[in-house]
C-alpha cells in the first residue's frame, strides 16, 4: 500500500530557516497537503501542492515538490516559537482517502 | 470559511458506557466525513469514512460495532464508542469533504478517556 515518511524531529532557532521533509510511495498522488498540529488540537491546514507543480510559495511558506524522487519539502522562513508544533505530510490519490506521514516535531529554540 | 466542529472537545467516562462524538461542517455542506483515531505521539489513523445517508465503510480492523457511525445529514456525523474501555481512550479527529474542495477540513478533536 501506500506509504509516505518523514523524520521525527527538527530541532531550529528562532529566526533560522526550517525544511520538513518528506517522502511518499504513491506515483498516482494527484495532491499533497501539509498540516500544523499545535498540542491538543486538531490539524490545520498549511498548504498543498497540485501534483503537476514544482513549487508553490506563501508567505513566510515554500513547498517543494520533486515528482520524480517522490519528495516533497516545506520550508518555514524566519521560524518563530509559535511555529512549534507537529507536522504532517499526506498525499491523496485519485479518491478522497489521505495517507499520513508519521509527523515531524518541530522545535523553535530562543 | 470550511470550520469543522467538534463536540465534546473531552470526555471522561467509566467503563462500559457509550459515549457520542459529533462532528458538524459549520458553514458548508460535507459530501463525505472522515473519522480518525490518534494515540499520543502518533500519526492519524483512519478508521471510517461516511457518507450522507449511507452506512459507512470501516477500514480493516476497526470495529463496526464497537465504533457506530452515523452520518444523518449534510453537516452533521456522529461517533458513537460503544461499551467503552480503557484501550478505547484517544484522541477522536473527524474530518469533512466539502463539494468543489481540494482537502479535508479537520475538526478540533476529542478527547475520550475511559476509567
Amino acid at each position: 500500500g501506500e506509504d509516505v515518511e518523514q523524520s521525527l524531529f527538527l530541532s531550529v532557532r528562532e529566526g533560522d530557516s526550517s525544511v520538513i521533509n518528506c517522502t511518499y510511495t504513491d506515483s498516482s498522488s494527484t495532491y499533497l497537503y501539509w498540516y500544523k498540529q499545535e498540542p491538543g488540537a486538531g490539524l490545520q491546514l498549511l498548504t498543498y501542492i497540485f501534483s503537476n507543480m514544482d513549487m508553490k510559495q506563501d508567505q513566510r511558506l515554500t513547498v517543494l515538490l520533486n515528482k520524480k524522487d517522490k519528495h516533497l519539502s516545506l520550508r518555514i522562513a524566519d521560524t518563530q516559537t509559535g511555529d512549534s508544533a507537529i507536522y504532517f505530510c499526506a498525499e491523496r490519490g485519485y479518491g478522497q482517502n489521505f495517507v499520513f506521514g508519521p509527523g515531524t516535531r518541530l522545535s523553535v529554540l530562543p | 470559511g470550511a470550520v469543522v466542529s467538534q463536540h465534546p472537545s473531552w470526555v471522561i467516562c467509566k467503563s462500559g458506557t457509550s459515549v457520542k462524538i459529533e462532528c458538524r461542517s459549520l458553514d458548508f455542506q460535507a459530501t463525505t466525513m472522515f473519522w480518525y483515531r490518534q494515540f499520543p505521539k502518533q500519526s492519524l489513523m483512519l478508521m471510517a469514512t461516511s457518507n450522507e445517508g449511507s452506512k459507512a465503510t470501516y477500514e480493516q480492523g476497526v470495529e463496526k460495532d464497537k465504533f457506530l457511525i452515523n452520518h444523518a445529514s449534510l453537516t452533521l456525523s456522529t461517533l458513537t464508542v460503544t461499551s467503552a474501555h480503557p484501550e478505547d481512550s484517544s484522541f477522536y479527529i473527524c474530518s469533512a469533504w466539502g463539494v468543489n474542495t481540494d482537502t479535508q477540513y479537520f475538526g478540533p478533536g476529542t478527547r475520550l478517556t475511559v476509567l
